[in-house]
């Protein structure tokens, strides 16, 4: 089984501050893993991947993670943050083998403020 | 291209009522993933339906089924509804099982049980 734990429930940030959102993953197999986002009354969107190569992975809107196997994390960090930005965060992962399902952890919020 | 549509995306039932909450997955998906979002919580697996068949199944009890049509749209019905079922439904489409391929989400079902 899996398991996904984010440390921050709740992240305030200062706009065009540095972010970084916090992942730590538990697996007994290979996993995939990834950052969705969901803003407010909306469904969620995927922000990166990680399945192979580079473990610095790049995603849209400036976002990037890197994937750490020895620490079992996959941290989400962002240069500059915007209003925009304010939305909740999850972090999951799915096997790599199998169908296709994903363990989420609870998510943290990202409130950025001006 | 039209995206994953949910519909009710607001509905309001008693204890040991029954509900069916209805998915349009994204045009060419081939399979549709449910997810139950409660309040404060990541989305948990519920169930996957790949070319109408069910292809796995989260923790969930029996009274959580599914269908799926050959326009691969889905249903989600839950019987005897309790309280713990109040959450956000999720569903989400993607083009085949693999795990390396992005699962795209519907804005969700509301559900409130009285």
């Amino acid at each position: 089984a899996q398991s996904v734990t984010q440390l921050d429930s709740q992240v305030p940030v200062f706009e065009e501050a540095p972010v970084e959102l916090r992942c730590n993953y538990s697996s007994s197999v290979s996993v995939y893993l990834f950052w969705y986002v969901q803003y407010p009354n909306q469904g969620l969107q995927l922000l990166l991947k990680y399945l192979s190569g580079s473990t610095l992975v790049k995603g849209i809107n400036g976002f990037e993670a890197e994937f750490n196997k020895s620490q079992t994390s996959f941290h989400l960090r962002k240069p500059s943050v915007h209003i925009s930005d304010t939305a909740e965060y999850f972090c999951a992962v799915s096997r790599t083998s199998g169908y296709s399902t994903l363990t989420f952890g609870k998510g943290t919020m990202l409130l950025v403020s001006p | 291209e039209t995206g994953v549509t949910q519909s009710p995306t607001h509905l309001i039932k008693t204890r040991g009522q029954q509900v069916t909450l209805r998915c349009s997955s994204q045009s060419g998906h081939n399979t549709v993933s449910w997810y139950q979002q409660a309040l404060g919580q990541g989305p948990q697996f519920i169930f996957q339906y790949y070319r109408e068949e069910e292809n796995g199944r989260g923790n969930f009890p029996p009274r959580f089924s599914g269908l799926q049509f050959p326009n691969y749209s889905s249903e989600l019905n839950v019987n005897a509804l309790e309280l713990d079922d109040s959450a956000l439904y999720l569903c989400a489409s993607s083009l085949g099982t693999e795990n390396t391929g992005e699962l795209f989400f519907g804005e969700g079902s509301r559900l409130t049980v009285l």
